[in-house]
């Protein structure tokens, strides 16, 4: 139902690399588009992670990091703590006919 | 520290009326396009509106177009949604957000706390 694509979950253990997968399409990823990320606990609102693909915001911890290739788009996070348990958000620009700023449906991280 | 405070959520039937509104500070607010963003459990997260700094742009998602106002008063800090003919799919959480600027608007980089609007009988 969402615009852009995501799965409902992932889990790894503490200290594991996780990747989060975000696809789109030639109208708002693939038009080479900004993707960002956010992260969000429950019952609190989304924060910036990720902007420009691969940005880090200040104060973001350098174990997140972004990709994008294609029509797709990655976040990375290199040796998961119990901490980043929460709940992750692509967010693309779209071009066409879905709306101006679109999102995936989300992924809940489970560590 | 920019803080959006968002507030005006509540009960309303459906077919009524209700006026959201995001106070902002710790920046200077005219300088910034904001926006509105919902969230819901089935949908998730869902852009709404989006307004100019100046207010002489506004855009709308075509599922509140024609419903919903977006407004702000820049002497007031102050960002609005005005939500009429309210459906029952109308029921969210409401949070307003600030543009991203990154060459143009990419995305939103600092959020309201969100306020709930659920649309009942």
């Amino acid at each position: 139902q969402s615009v852009l694509t995501q799965p409902p979950s992932v889990s790894g253990a503490p200290g594991q690399r996780v990747t989060i997968s975000c696809t789109g399409s030639s109208s708002n990823i693939g038009a080479g588009h900004d993707v960002l990320w956010y992260q969000q606990f429950p019952g609190t609102a989304p924060k910036l992670l990720i902007h420009g693909d691969s940005s880090r915001p200040s104060g973001v911890p350098d174990r997140f990091s972004g990709s994008k290739s294609g029509t797709s788009a990655s976040l990375a996070i290199a040796g998961v703590q119990a901490e980043d348990e929460a709940a992750y958000y692509c967010q693309s620009y779209d071009s066409g006919l879905s709306g101006r700023w679109v999102f995936g449906g989300g992924t809940k991280l489970t560590v | 520290e920019v803080q959006l405070v968002d507030s005006g959520g509540g009960l309303v039937q459906p077919g009524g009326s209700l006026r959201l509104s995001c106070a902002a500070s710790g920046f200077t607010f005219d300088r910034h396009a904001m926006s509105w963003v919902r969230q819901t459990p089935g949908k998730g997260l869902e852009w709404l509106a989006y307004i100019s700094g100046t207010s002489l742009e506004t855009f709308y998602a075509d599922s509140v177009k024609g419903r919903f106002t977006i407004s702000r008063d820049n002497a007031k800090n102050s960002l609005y949604l005005q939500m009429d003919s309210l459906r029952d799919e109308d029921t969210a959480v409401y949070y307003c957000a600030r543009g991203f600027w990154s060459g143009y608007y990419t995305g939103f980089d600092y959020w309201g706390q969100g306020t709930l609007v659920t649309v009942s009988s």
